[in-house]
Order: C-alpha cells, then structure tokens, then sequence
C-alpha cells in the first residue's frame, strides 16, 4: 500500500488548459516537498510546504497542503508544453505517525503529465 | 558546477553477476540515499547514510549493500544481481537527514538484469 497516493497517474492535456494534481495519504506530515522530473534527469525540488493549510505560488504553478497536513495539490494555470513532465509528491512523517519511516521523504506514485501545443 | 554524480549511467548484467554503483556529491552535505525508480511505483528507498561513518536500511534493502566511503562518496552493491533488480537507481544527497532540507539528485543508473 503506497503511503501518499498520487492522482491521476497520467494527465494528456492542450496548451492553455488548466490542471490539478493530488497527493493524499492517511497519515500527518511534518512537511511535504513537490518534485519534477524530465526524461534522462534526476527529480529537482520545485517547493516546499510545512504549514497545514500553506499555499505557495511558483509562477503559473499553485501548492496548497492541506488544514490536516495529509494531503497537498498542485495546479498549473495555463499549462505549457515546457511544464511536460513526471511529476512527484514526497512527505516526510510527522512525528510518532511512521515509526522506523519517521523523517525519511516518501514518494508518491508520480503523475506523468503531457502537455500538446 | 557538478552537484551529484552517478557511474555507470547504463549497465547490462546476467542474472547472479556483481555490481557496484558509484555516486559522488560536491556539496559537502552530510546525508546520501540510494533510490530505486520503477514505473507506477514513485522512488523507493534503498539505503541512506544521515552521516558519514552510518548507514542504515530504507524500503526496500534486500540484495543490496552500501559504503559510505567518506563524505563525499556512497556507493551501491548488488552482489548476486536479479531480473527483479532491473530498474532506474538515483543516488541523492541532502545536508541533513532530518528537516526539510532539499534533495538533491544525480542523472540516475539504468541497469538491466537479463
């Protein structure tokens, strides 16, 4: 069982639409970082959120973790075909909510999004 | 400006061969991770080192072995490879284990186990 649950798993849309991507869990984090990954390359942090109910805007991208810190979103207005990418949501375990897991990042499925011109 | 770096970036093993992944960080940060990325399943950990001189099991340990071998270097062991073990490795890098630190990553390993 995946302890964050990343949804949808793919994404296909046009240039200019919008879009939104979950990540949600059972379990309280203390923090929860989002990632994007190009073909051939490493995962590159694109944020970071502690506080529940915390939104970050990053340009045309919008974080928000959720009141209960058990689920974040990220949404992309007007998406580009250079916003093409697996897209990954990874949270570090609140304290006494993972045992041996506890301070270690763990990462969602991943959402592979496609962006057509 | 040379972050993380991983060798080989491509591997090819028969089943039972031997080998070792090496990766090297520039940045003087204290903890190094050992990722395995399979299509569906996110990246699972592997092994960490928090700090120089320990290293301990992540998800996922089995036929693996890691080295610290100094700050800057982390090294992954497969000793009897398996079909099983195909995947993409990451090695990343963080300045502390604890905290909400950004990790860093390097290009990543394909190997093949026929």
């Amino acid at each position: 069982t995946q302890l964050l649950e990343q949804s949808p798993q793919f994404l296909s849309i046009q240039e200019g639409e919008n879009l939104t991507v979950y990540c949600n869990s059972s379990s309280v984090f203390s923090s929860l970082q989002w990632y994007r990954q190009e073909p051939g390359e490493g995962p590159v942090l694109l944020v970071t959120v502690v506080t529940g109910g915390e939104v970050k805007k990053l340009k045309r991208l919008t974080f928000q973790f959720g009141d209960a810190r058990k689920d974040s979103s990220l949404h992309i207005t007007a998406a580009q075909p250079g916003d093409t990418g697996l897209y990954l949501c990874a949270g570090s375990l609140a304290s006494g909510a993972g045992g041996t897991s506890y301070g270690k990042l763990t990462f969602g499925q991943g959402t592979i999004l496609t962006v057509h011109p | 400006n040379a972050g993380v770096t991983q060798t080989p970036k491509f591997q090819v093993l028969k089943t039972g061969q031997s080998m070792t992944l090496q990766c090297a960080q520039d940045m003087n940060h204290n903890s190094m991770y050992w990722y395995r990325q399979d299509p569906g399943m996110g990246l699972r950990l592997i092994y960490y080192s928090a700090s120089e001189g320990t290293t301990d099991k992540g998800e996922v340990p089995n036929g693996y072995n890691v080295s610290r071998l100094n700050k800057r270097e982390f090294s992954l062991r497969l000793e009897s490879a398996a079909p099983s073990q195909t995947s993409v490795y990451f090695c990343a890098s963080k300045f502390r284990d604890r905290g909400t630190g950004e990790l860093f990553f390097g290009e990543g390993s394909r190997l093949t186990v026929l």
